[in-house]
């Protein structure tokens, strides 16, 4: 079974500070993707990545794919509210034709 | 160009009743791909469907749980015989291609209450 697992679970930090979170694993992705998903609503895509050691930048974030294509982390840089919401990195591996999500990092953003 | 449609967005079942949850995928996209969620935890896979076919159902309980995607109309997810367990938020997603480094569109949920 693959598994994903992210860290930290929870996050809860004040506007304007930076943040990681991580998305590990023993498996190795053919490609992995980050969405945010706010409440009562459906997961949205942020960013696919697919080379080992890519790194992609979107407006604030910074999002890095490991070299051995096992992990990713999402950096935020100078978190804002609007920033709140559930982090779900997710796994393709092309021995399975749907992707494996991770548990999730759930981040609030105190104004 | 709309979204994928999920409905109902909520469901009450009584324990023993039956579910029904409908999903509606972006025009053009023929990939389906059912997924659960429990209260905050991730997603889960549950079942992958192109047209009239099954491909992959390997997230899917054998028991109680079909879903399918006719030629015509959308995809639906039936629960028979739901259980207090059964209570999450399911979640569907469409692709134009098999997932290799495309997107995946969600719909906003239908999420199943079983009293």
């Amino acid at each position: 079974t693959q598994l994903l697992e992210q860290s930290p679970q929870f996050l809860s930090i004040q506007e304007g500070e930076n943040l990681t979170v991580y998305c590990n694993s023993s498996s190795v992705f053919s490609s992995l993707q980050w969405y945010r998903q706010e409440p009562g609503e459906g997961p949205v895509l942020l960013v696919t990545v697919v080379t080992g050691g890519e790194v992609k930048k979107l407006k604030r974030l910074t999002f890095q794919f490991g070299d051995a294509r096992k992990d990713s982390s999402l950096h935020i840089t100078a978190a804002q509210p609007g920033d709140t919401g559930l982090y779900l990195c997710a796994g393709e591996n092309t021995g399975r034709r749907a992707l494996t999500f991770g548990s999730g990092t759930r981040l609030q953003v105190q104004p | 160009n709309a979204g994928v449609m999920q409905n109902p967005r909520h469901l009450v079942r009584r324990r023993g009743q039956e579910a029904r949850l409908r999903c509606s995928p972006m025009k053009g996209h023929s990939h389906v791909y059912w997924y659960r969620q429990l209260p905050e935890e991730g997603l889960k896979f549950m079942v992958y469907l192109q047209k009239e076919n099954i491909i992959d159902e390997s997230g899917m309980p054998k028991e109680r749980f079909s879903a399918e995607f006719p030629k015509e109309g959308p995809s639906i997810l039936r629960i028979q015989q739901v259980v207090r367990g059964d209570s999450a938020a399911y979640f569907c997603a469409s692709s134009q291609s098999q997932v290799h480094t495309g997107e995946l569109f969600f719909g906003e949920g239908s999420r199943l209450t079983v009293l």
